[in-house]
């Protein structure tokens, strides 16, 4: 299946900084990514759309602010977590559908902890 | 709104031991349902599909059917091996097929023992 490459699969930051996560089609074109976060003991939830070239779509209670999407280009896109603090630890993962199906293929996730 | 409820884990198997792994939906209209999986250090992998009521997805010894009766998925597999130990994840789309927009369940985790 195709590969979707997610960087940095962990990292840990000091409150008020901000975190880039990248996410990276390896060998297809993903005309849309999406990004969800996952806090413990709880279900993966939708935080965003993002597709090439427009701005993201975020769901009902995600800061567009606090979450940065970028969607470059066809094969990167990158989340954001801006004055990042502590309630924001969380794992993080994209997916990201291509062109010719519309089956998604997920990152590794990265787990922020924001000290 | 739509949901998804699966089993909590963890679940500890003995090798060859018989797997089930609950999931129930609530969705309006009629949601596509997946099992995804998640191996130590990767991301999460289609394992199966079902579009419609009755459908059964299969792949690698797991099965599941879409039970609109019961509004259920649950996943089973026969005969577990020590390569199975992963954390399994239900979810639906009711985005006409489409894996972009999933609404997950809490994911499973399932370890099998030698």
């Amino acid at each position: 299946g195709a590969v979707v490459s997610q960087h940095p699969s962990w990292v840990i930051c000091k409150s008020g900084t901000s975190v880039k996560i990248e996410c990276r089609s390896l060998d297809f074109q993903a005309t849309t990514m999406f990004w969800y976060r996952q806090f413990p003991k709880q279900s993966l939830m939708l935080m965003a759309t993002s597709n090439e070239g427009s701005k993201a779509t975020y769901e009902q209670g995600v800061e567009k602010d606090k979450f940065l999407i970028n969607h470059a280009s066809l094969t990167l896109s990158t989340l954001t977590v801006t004055s990042a603090h502590p309630e924001d630890s969380s794992f993080y993962i994209c997916s990201a559908v291509g062109l010719t199906n519309t089956e998604a293929f997920f990152g590794q996730g990265t787990r922020l902890t924001v000290v | 709104g739509n949901s998804v409820t699966q089993m909590e884990g963890p679940v500890t198997l003995s090798e060859e031991a018989f797997l089930t792994i609950n999931c129930t939906y609530t969705a309006t209209g009629y949601p596509s349902l997946f099992w995804y999986v998640q191996y130590p250090g990767e991301g999460l992998q289609l394992l199966l599909k079902a579009t419609k009521a009755d459908d059964k997805g299969s792949n690698k010894g797991f099965e599941a059917t879409y039970r609109k009766e019961t509004t259920s998925f649950h996943l089973e597999k026969g005969s577990v091996q020590v390569s199975d130990s992963a954390v399994y994840f239900c979810a639906l789309s009711d985005h006409g097929g489409s894996q972009g927009n999933l609404i997950f369940g809490k994911g499973t985790k399932l370890s099998v023992k030698p």
